[in-house]
């Protein structure tokens, strides 16, 4: 079982509706990241959280430490949001830190 | 402020050869980690840099290494290639702490490379 996961695999909606894409972890982490990638390969970092909720635009992002589960949401969406949602959580052994990732949430956003 | 470069941005190899990859983070920027990107294993940590010392390290064996310059520019290199090293390779700088430690990421453009 990989240490992070995320669902759904794929997503599509139409324009103007509420997403949500989930990430569940296994272990404890420290920190967690969404990322986002648009074909062609570059990565933008979205939020880090360690606890609670973080807002941007139109972005939300939620963890719940003791669920070990972490969602974001868009809302109104729209085509220009179409990429593959990545979550990453930090997970501490021992001395040292470890960055795994989830396989990615990809979302298409039709007219 | 210019973003995260890397260099080059497309390289094809073939087997037994080695790569090295450049990369410079945004100016004023201490910290830098390299990933890689396969259709298979999806994204996965190679290492992290900081004031040129390795502060962590990935699974990945000891054909991939790393160094990072005193003016922070960092470097990858990958010898004896093998077919399964054709990825994209991304590096990502951050002021100091780093995404191991809660910090944001700024991420270059990747450097594709194919191994024939």
């Amino acid at each position: 079982k990989n240490e992070v996961e995320q669902s759904p695999q794929n997503l599509t909606a139409q324009e103007g509706e509420f997403i949500t894409i989930n990430c569940s972890y296994s272990v404890g982490i420290s920190a967690l990241h969404w990322l986002q990638q648009h074909p062609g390969g570059g990565i933008v970092s979205l939020f880090m959280l360690s606890s609670g909720k973080k807002k941007h635009g139109r972005l939300i992002a939620t963890i719940n430490i003791q669920e070990k589960h972490s969602s974001l949401h868009i809302t109104a969406s729209h085509p220009r949001d179409s990429a593959v949602y990545i979550c990453a959580v930090v997970l501490n052994t021992g001395t040292a830190s470890k960055l795994t990732f989830g396989t990615g949430t990809r979302l298409q956003v039709t007219l | 402020k210019a973003g995260v470069t890397q260099t080059p941005r497309y390289l094809i190899k073939t087997r037994g050869q080695q790569v090295t990859l450049s990369c410079s983070p945004i100016s004023g920027h201490r910290s830098v980690s390299w990933y890689q990107q396969t259709p298979g294993q999806g994204l996965q940590f190679l290492f992290e840099y900081f004031s040129e010392t390795q502060r962590n390290k990935g699974n990945f064996p000891g054909r991939f290494s790393g160094r990072q310059f005193s003016n922070s520019r960092s470097e990858m290199n990958v010898s004896t290639l093998e077919l399964g090293d054709s990825a994209l390779y991304l590096c990502a700088s951050s002021f100091a702490s780093g995404s191991l430690r809660g910090e944001t990421q700024y991420f270059g453009p990747g450097t594709r490379l194919l191994v024939l």
